[in-house]
């Protein structure tokens, strides 16, 4: 079956800006997260959503937002880019429930901030 | 606020078992060790998870020790496409919401 799905892969924005960020999790899965990676620090977790609902969320300021649709594909949004929001965007998906369970990575958005 | 140390890097020789280790002595009875690896900024891989038991699947096995402090991944016969960052990561509580440490930097060389 398909994997995680992230659209664009790419992109470039000006510092001000805001930029919007699509995942698209594998088929039945209702759980997504995002997490940002930088050369600096790393994989960090941003947030999960599961049924629409943000069931967890990082250490990350109110710039970074995201939601979930009810067909399970859930978009972040960055407002008012700074240059240190320049990373990798990964998405996961899994299936959301109780006890143990895989999360299944994306390819990422690259965000450049210039 | 990662849970768990690994070292930087660690070589292998191709076709050689590489041992990776991983600390995690804070872990709580219900947390669960999660290993991934990411092969040059791609998105992370899953390889395989254990609560206590030690697990086997067809990437790699998982050793954890019986006061649960610390675990091994096991790669059996290691090939240069295993050349990856590898992530031990404890699994906080029943969501999604992993922390990433540092990783260990595999090289695997013929």
């Amino acid at each position: 079956k398909a994997g995680v799905t992230q659209t664009p892969r790419y992109l470039i924005k000006t510092r001000g800006q805001q930029v919007t960020l699509s995942c698209s999790p594998i088929s039945g899965h209702r759980s997504v997260s995002w997490y940002q990676q930088t050369p600096g620090q790393g994989l960090q977790f941003l947030f999960e959503y599961f049924s629409e609902t943000q069931r967890n969320k990082g250490n990350f300021p109110g710039r970074f937002s995201g939601r979930q649709f009810s067909n399970s594909r859930s978009e972040m949004n960055v407002s008012t880019l700074e240059l240190g929001d320049s990373a990798l965007y990964l998405c996961a998906s899994s299936w959301g429930l109780a006890g143990p369970g895989e999360q299944y990575f994306g390819p990422g958005t690259r965000l450049t901030v210039l | 606020d990662a849970k768990t140390t690994q070292p930087t890097s660690m070589d292998c020789a191709e076709g050689r078992a590489a041992n990776l280790p991983c600390n995690h002595s804070t872990i709580s009875g219900n947390e669960y060790v999660y290993w991934y690896r990411q092969i040059h900024s791609q998105g992370p891989q899953y390889i395989i998870h254990g609560l206590k038991n030690n697990e086997t699947n067809e990437m790699a096995s998982l050793i954890i020790t019986e006061d649960r402090k610390s675990s091994t991944l096991i790669l059996p016969h290691a090939t240069l496409r295993d050349t990856a960052v590898y992530y031990c990561i404890v699994r906080v509580d029943n969501f999604n919401k992993f922390y990433f440490g540092s990783g260990t930097k595999l090289n695997v060389k013929p």
